[in-house]
């Protein structure tokens, strides 16, 4: 199992550019998320997906936008990229959302907005 | 005012040290807490999990909840330089338990 993959690795754009962060994971896992990090700010949620096709904001929804189609892929874009968004984004995944369940995360993807 | 606060460090210790780790919390509805362990550029892995307060033992690593403290900590024993790494602590409640709010990790350098 590779779990948690996320493409691409790293990724240089121009202020106003867009771009999606793609996100798989073959555990099949019902719930992921799309976390960013930063220094000192530690990881942040930025959107969550219980389940196929359902969506939801989390503590820094905007400027981002997400994409559920199918169970094991979790889309992250940018639709107009700001150097306020550079940061290490992270996905992740769990088995569920109802207790704890333990979520599972890539390897990241460091974004650099110029 | 953070809802987490943890000291970035650096903390830096002679291989064999027992090493303490902390965090601090204001929200009372926190009921799961989690240490997870971060390698420099990688994802964060889950190391240690506990629900509600106490003491959870596994191998040379203790976690700790105080909840009357709103304080949760993580001992290492016998440290080795593979341990070091930032641990992050986080924590979530029991109505949003899929929702954690992050530490900002503490580094910790483990000297051979």
């Amino acid at each position: 199992n590779a779990g948690v993959t996320q493409t691409p690795k790293f990724q240089v754009l121009k202020t106003g550019q867009s771009m999606t962060l793609q996100c798989a994971q073959d555990m099949n896992h019902n719930s992921m998320y799309w976390y960013r990090q930063d220094p000192g700010m530690g990881l942040r949620l930025i959107y969550y997906s219980a389940s196929e096709g359902t969506t939801d904001k989390g503590e820094v929804p905007d400027g981002y936008n997400v994409s559920r189609l199918k169970k094991q892929n979790f889309l992250l874009g940018l639709e107009s990229a700001a150097p306020s968004q550079t940061s290490v984004y992270f996905c992740a995944s769990s088995l569920g959302s109802s207790s704890y369940n333990e979520q599972f995360f890539g390897p990241g993807t460091r974004l650099t907005v110029l | 005012q953070k809802e987490v606060e943890q000291d970035p460090g650096p903390l830096s210790v002679p291989e064999g040290a027992i090493v303490s780790l902390n965090c601090t919390y204001s929200n009372s509805a926190f009921q799961y807490f989690m240490w997870y362990r971060q390698y420099s550029r990688k994802g964060p892995e889950l190391l240690m999990y506990t629900y509600s307060s106490g003491n959870k033992e596994d191998g040379r690593f203790t976690a700790q909840v105080d909840k009357s403290s709103k304080y949760i900590s993580l001992f290492i024993r016998d440290s080795q330089p593979s341990d070091s790494a930032t641990y992050l602590c986080a924590m979530s409640r029991t109505d949003s338990s899929y929702k954690l709010i992050f530490g900002s990790g503490t580094r910790l350098l483990v000297r051979p």
